[in-house]
């Protein structure tokens, strides 16, 4: 079946403008993870999805970064202002419950630069 | 707050080597631990997780690893390396208690295949 996907697969944006970041989980995965990865870094939480809420949002590093799962399927991040430091690779994931010991399966990413 | 070490940036290898690719974790006990892997222009994909149980966990792509408690380390291991293990490799460790599985991943170690 189809893995988890991502548009656009990259966004070129300027200093100050407004960005959203589309996310389509596996059919049936009730939990989604957004991630942010920088150049040379690992992948960085950012915030997780149960079903239509937003279970944890301990990642967002401040309030200009939204997300919304309004139908409990497709999750969209969203960029107010944005800056040249939130140039990165946006990693969304999607897995089957939330449990611990699931997979979480990833999506390609989108590739975010602001200029 | 939980961290995860991968000590070495870059790693090179002859194709048909073996492999071994560190991972050390900071934790106060038993933590659910991870193998991705990320090739260029592709998603994560998961090689391989521990939860409890017997200390060495075969993977996918002959891969494996093995959790040493007294070592707080899961390194990564490969008897034979083939060029296409050429790859961004990044150990995760997932949260003790809560809902979801957000995880917090080292910075990856690049491993690069020599013909």
């Amino acid at each position: 079946g189809a893995g988890v996907s991502q548009t656009p697969s990259n966004k070129v944006t300027e200093k100050g403008k407004y960005v959203e970041l589309r996310c389509d989980p596996i059919s049936g995965h009730t939990a989604l993870y957004w991630y942010r990865q920088s150049l040379g870094q690992g992948p960085e939480f950012l915030i997780y999805f149960q079903g239509t809420g937003a279970a944890d949002d301990s990642g967002l590093p401040n309030d200009r970064f939204f997300a919304v799962r309004p139908e409990g399927s497709v999750s969209t991040l969203k960029i107010q202002r944005t800056e040249r430091g939130d140039s990165a690779v946006y990693l969304c994931a999607s897995s089957l419950g939330g449990g611990r010991e699931e997979t979480q399966y990833f999506g390609p990413g989108t590739r975010l630069l602001v200029l | 707050a939980q961290s995860v070490t991968q000590p070495d940036i870059h790693i090179t290898v002859s194709e048909g080597a073996s492999l071994e690719l560190r991972c050390n974790y900071s934790y106060g006990a038993t933590p659910y631990l991870f193998w991705y892997v990320q090739s260029p222009g592709q998603g994560l994909q998961l090689l391989l997780k521990y939860f409890s149980g017997d200390t060495l966990v075969q993977g996918i792509k002959g891969f494996e690893a093995e959790f040493k408690r007294s070592q707080s380390s899961f390194n990564l291991r490969k008897p034979s390396v083939h060029w296409s293990d050429a790859a961004e490799y990044f150990c995760a460790v997932g949260p003790l208690t809560g809902g979801g599985n957000k995880l917090t991943f080292g910075t990856g170690t690049q491993l690069k295949v020599e013909l």
